[in-house]
């Protein structure tokens, strides 16, 4: 399973754009690229999946070079309620048929009014 | 379908003592997952069925700890004999093989479980 390297933490203003960039140097030809939010006291919410290039849905985007070593989340016009660990992670599976989904520490990203 | 559901909350239990979590997936999931949360730590994989199957199980998951799906609907992972160790947020979480994996897993609230 290739090693997933994120900041420990990041802080935000109300109404940025956040990019939490994601280092996974020896992620293999066949691994996605998966994030999920958490909040206090609840269980990793899926936000977004990709393998390659660019994805967007309504929540987030992610970005990933064409070299497949990082990977960067982007949350536009944070509002605190964004305030969460967001976790990225590398697996040979798609997000749903995984068997098991490996978390690192993930990004504490603090919303500031 | 209000998602996946977990009871109780909470437990408080004196080491040594059994203890018994549940999780009910959405109804339509015919996999679910159990893992295990400490302070400060991303959830850890425990174990993974497939239906009534348990088709993976980690090192993490000793001889104290038994996990079940008998009719491939709602799953117990039970603990004997806590150990303070034990302490952290048990999290279930369900999906459906169908959807090709493209939406992620759903997870539900967790258990907190303190040994004391």
């Amino acid at each position: 399973l290739a090693k997933t390297t994120q900041p420990i933490s990041m802080d935000s203003y109300e109404g940025q754009e956040v990019n939490i960039t994601c280092s996974h140097n020896n992620i293999a030809t066949n691994d996605y690229i998966t994030w999920y939010q958490q909040f206090p006291s609840q269980g990793p919410r899926f936000i977004i999946q990709g393998y390659k290039t660019k994805v967007t849905n309504e929540v987030a985007s992610l970005f990933i070079p064409a070299d497949r070593k990082s990977s960067t989340l982007s949350l536009p016009r944070v509002s605190l309620s964004d305030t969460a660990v967001y976790y990225c992670l590398v697996g040979d599976r798609p997000a749903g048929s995984a068997r098991q989904l490996t978390f690192g520490s993930g990004t504490q990203l603090t919303v500031l009014p | 379908d209000t998602g996946v559901s977990q009871n109780p909350r909470h437990k408080i239990t004196k080491r040594g003592q059994n203890v018994t979590f549940r999780c009910d997936p959405i109804s339509e999931h015919n996999r679910l997952y159990w893992y295990r949360q400490t302070l400060g730590q991303g959830p850890e994989f425990l174990t993974y069925f497939q239906n009534e199957a348990q088709l993976e199980k980690s090192r993490l998951l000793s001889d104290r700890f038994s996990a079940e799906r008998p009719k491939g609907s709602f799953s117990t992972l039970e603990i004997q004999r806590t150990e303070q160790g034990d302490s952290a947020m048990y999290l279930c979480a369900s999906s459906y093989s169908g959807t090709g994996g493209l939406i992620g897993y759903t997870f539900g609230s967790g258990t907190r479980l303190t040994v004391v």
